[in-house]
């Protein structure tokens, strides 16, 4: 059974940085694409970003609105992917999901809120 | 980027009706070389994380009951809900994975009268 765990969600001033986890389990890490998404409270999901699996070199994609702020990595040996924000601004707030591949799979999320 | 409009916003119905909830791309997501639209969609429950229906427009996932069918091709595709179950509530989202950015409809919140 896939499981998916995000964690290091919590309230971070306008400017400051995170780190998310999430721990996967139940299938071969390194064999699949994975991704971050986001949901706004009340409003549709927004993709962030992938990083691809072993065989494509864990390469990554990102969303422009996201792009140069936020760095997604991967952990291969503990089968832990990870999502680095920097600069963090009021519209960041949202609940933030790790999924398997492009979204076969989710996360329970975890809540990211970013005020003074 | 590829804009994803869904329609309609919101609709209410009775339990035992169905229901079409329609997607349409500002781009083809109709791969040439495999023949295989990359459109998804998905089934998020009050309190819950979205939960994959349909991948490829028309393959149900393994466990999704037969009554959501997944329709469509190139720009314009269709999720029907047939004999609408008091379980279905919840909000339906397209998203298009065929090019980077992927990017999500606004959605469709079903609920039953």
């Amino acid at each position: 059974e896939v499981k998916l765990l995000e964690s290091g969600g919590g309230l971070v001033q306008p400017g400051g940085s995170l780190r998310l986890s999430c721990a996967a389990s139940g299938f071969t890490f390194t064999d699949f694409y994975m991704s971050w998404i986001r949901q706004p409270p009340g409003k549709a999901p927004e993709w962030l970003g992938v990083i691809r699996n072993k065989a494509n070199g864990y390469t990554t994609e990102y969303n422009p609105s996201v792009k140069g702020r936020f760095t997604i990595s991967r952990d291969n040996t503990q089968n832990i992917l990870y999502l680095q924000m920097n600069t963090l601004r009021a519209e960041d707030t949202a609940i933030y999901y790790c999924a398997e591949g492009a979204g076969d799979y989710w996360g329970q999320g975890v809540m990211v809120t970013v005020s003074s | 980027d590829i804009v994803m409009t869904q329609s309609p916003f919101s609709l209410a119905v009775s339990e035992g009706e169905m229901v079409t909830i329609n997607c349409k791309s500002s781009q083809s997501l109709l791969s040439s070389g495999n023949q295989k639209n990359y459109l998804a969609w998905y089934q998020q429950k009050p309190g819950q994380s979205p939960k994959l229906l349909i991948y490829y427009a028309s393959t149900r996932q393994s466990g999704v009951p037969d009554r959501f069918i997944g329709s469509g091709s190139g720009t314009d595709f269709t999720l029907t809900i047939s004999d609408v179950q008091a379980e279905d509530l919840a909000d339906y989202y397209c998203l298009q994975h065929y090019s980077y950015p992927f990017t999500f409809g606004s959605g469709t919140k079903l609920e039953i009268k």
